[in-house]
């Protein structure tokens, strides 16, 4: 199976700062078939990025997805209080499909 | 809009077999990709199965020997069998939308926590 490492385990930052996350895969992600899902406590994950690159819908553009390969990114260009949370990727181009162990972005 | 809402036993016992059920509103289940999904604080996010209207099914192979995924197209749910619990099944446990086979999850119930102890 392909196994996601997601790094740093944690970020901290303040609003209005840039945050980048990254994703590598333990192989190339098929058709960049790599999701990115925000979660808060007590909720369910939501889905803001697909295909790598694609925003969900009702996703902010401050988001954003990049990379192809086993190398990927999620940016939040100016961080909002309602960003801090954790971020998990997601391939799902292979069988079975595998997440990452998370990233929590919390406010400095 | 599309909702999902788990259902079931919050408390198993270990050796048991866990039924949830997933009742879907805002959309027919035959359509889409129907997903189980867990999560615990030592295994993380674990994709469990799939299944579609038509009755084809995907399984984790890590769990697959345990599992079998069903859908009722009449009342439109789909549910999880999970066999020989132990403490290591306790999870909260989501299902899940998805467009395809291959496909991301596009919307999640809110999850249903389930503890295996004696």
């Amino acid at each position: 199976e392909i196994v996601l490492t997601q790094s740093p385990a944690t970020l901290s930052l303040s609003p209005g700062e840039r945050a980048s996350l990254s994703c590598r895969a333990s192989q190339s992600v098929t058709l960049r078939y790599l999701a990115w899902y925000q979660q808060k406590p007590g909720q369910a994950p939501r889905l803001l990025i697909y295909d790598a690159s694609s925003r969900a819908t009702g996703i902010p553009d401050r988001f954003s997805g990049s990379g192809s390969g086993t190398d990927f990114t999620l940016t939040i260009s100016r961080l909002e209080s309602e960003d801090f949370a954790v971020y998990y990727c997601q391939q799902y181009g292979r069988s079975p499909y595998t997440f990452g162990q998370g990233t929590k972005l919390d406010i400095k | 809009q599309v909702q999902l809402q788990e259902s079931g036993p919050g408390l198993v016992k270990p050796s048991e077999t866990l039924s949830l059920t997933c009742s879907v509103s805002g959309v027919s289940i035959s359509s889409y990709y129907w997903n189980w999904i867990r999560q615990s604080p030592g295994k993380g996010l674990e994709w469990i199965a799939y299944i579609y209207s038509s009755g084809s099914t995907k399984y984790n192979p890590s769990l697959e020997s345990r599992v079998t995924i069903s859908v009722d197209t009449s009342r439109n749910q789909f549910s999880l069998k999970l066999t020989s619990l132990t403490a290591a099944d306790t999870a909260v446990y989501y299902c899940a939308r998805a467009g395809g086979f291959d496909y991301h999850f596009e919307n999640w119930g809110q999850g249903i926590l389930v503890t295996v102890s004696s």
